[in-house]
């Protein structure tokens, strides 16, 4: 089946500093994914789709300023929290769908990164 | 404004009866609707879907029931094992499936021995 991974699977960084978070899939290709962000007994709310070769699009309320996210092959997208604070500390999740049309499969998920800022 | 509604936070049956999930949702423009299963600091693992077009769809333990003129949807795992225990979350899109998902809170279900 379609595998998604995520790196790093936790991080802890200093409140100011900036962190990457990796997404790929491992078996097909993904013009589209997804970042996905979970507090604490809270539902994933989407933060940002990205896609390959062009500009991210963020949802309301999220700032691209902050979080900067790049789609650069077909593989590989990754969000980098720039400046963390630790209201950043979260769960953050990428999800990715098959550039191949008849590849008929809902999105699969990364194993998501656990952040937290001190 | 929630468009995804998970009303129960947790669920505790005994293995071998049946777990009973709800969902309801306000948006009618969703097509497409997902269950997923998350264990803690993990990804969100699919279990089943269901189209609009369809009220019922079956595999193996799980069953996804769709009430569309409730704008309601059930996931039934039956029977319960102690391995079905973890969070279940139910998901919408308005683009079949494939495109950007709107989750309920979940709702954690147990499974005692």
């Amino acid at each position: 089946g379609a595998v998604v991974s995520q790196h790093p699977s936790w991080v802890i960084c200093k409140s100011g500093t900036s962190v990457k978070i990796e997404c790929r899939s491992l078996d097909f290709q993904a013009t589209t994914m997804f970042w996905y962000r979970q507090f604490p007994k809270q539902s994933l709310m989407l933060m940002a789709t990205s896609n390959e070769g062009s500009k991210a699009t963020y949802e309301q309320g999220v700032e691209k300023d902050k979080f900067l996210i790049n789609h650069a092959s077909l593989t590989l997208s990754t969000l980098t929290v720039t400046s963390a604070h630790p209201e950043d500390s979260s769960f953050y999740i990428c999800s990715a769908r098959s550039v191949d049309k008849s590849y008929n499969s809902p999105l699969h998920f990364g194993n998501g990164t656990r952040l937290t800022v001190t | 404004d929630q468009q995804v509604k998970q009303n129960s936070p947790s669920l505790s049956v005994q293995e071998g009866r049946i777990s009973i999930l709800n969902c309801d949702y306000t948006n009618s423009m969703f097509d497409y609707f997902l269950w997923y299963k998350k264990y803690p600091a993990e990804g969100p693992t699919f279990l089943i879907s269901i189209s609009s077009i369809k009220d019922k769809n079956e595999d193996g333990r799980f069953t996804v029931f769709l009430n569309k003129s409730a704008k309601h949807l059930s996931l039934h795992i039956v029977p319960s094992q102690p391995g079905d225990s973890a969070v279940y979350f139910c998901a919408a899109s308005t683009q079949g499936g494939s495109e950007k998902l709107v989750f309920g809170k979940g709702t954690k279900l147990t499974v005692n021995p």
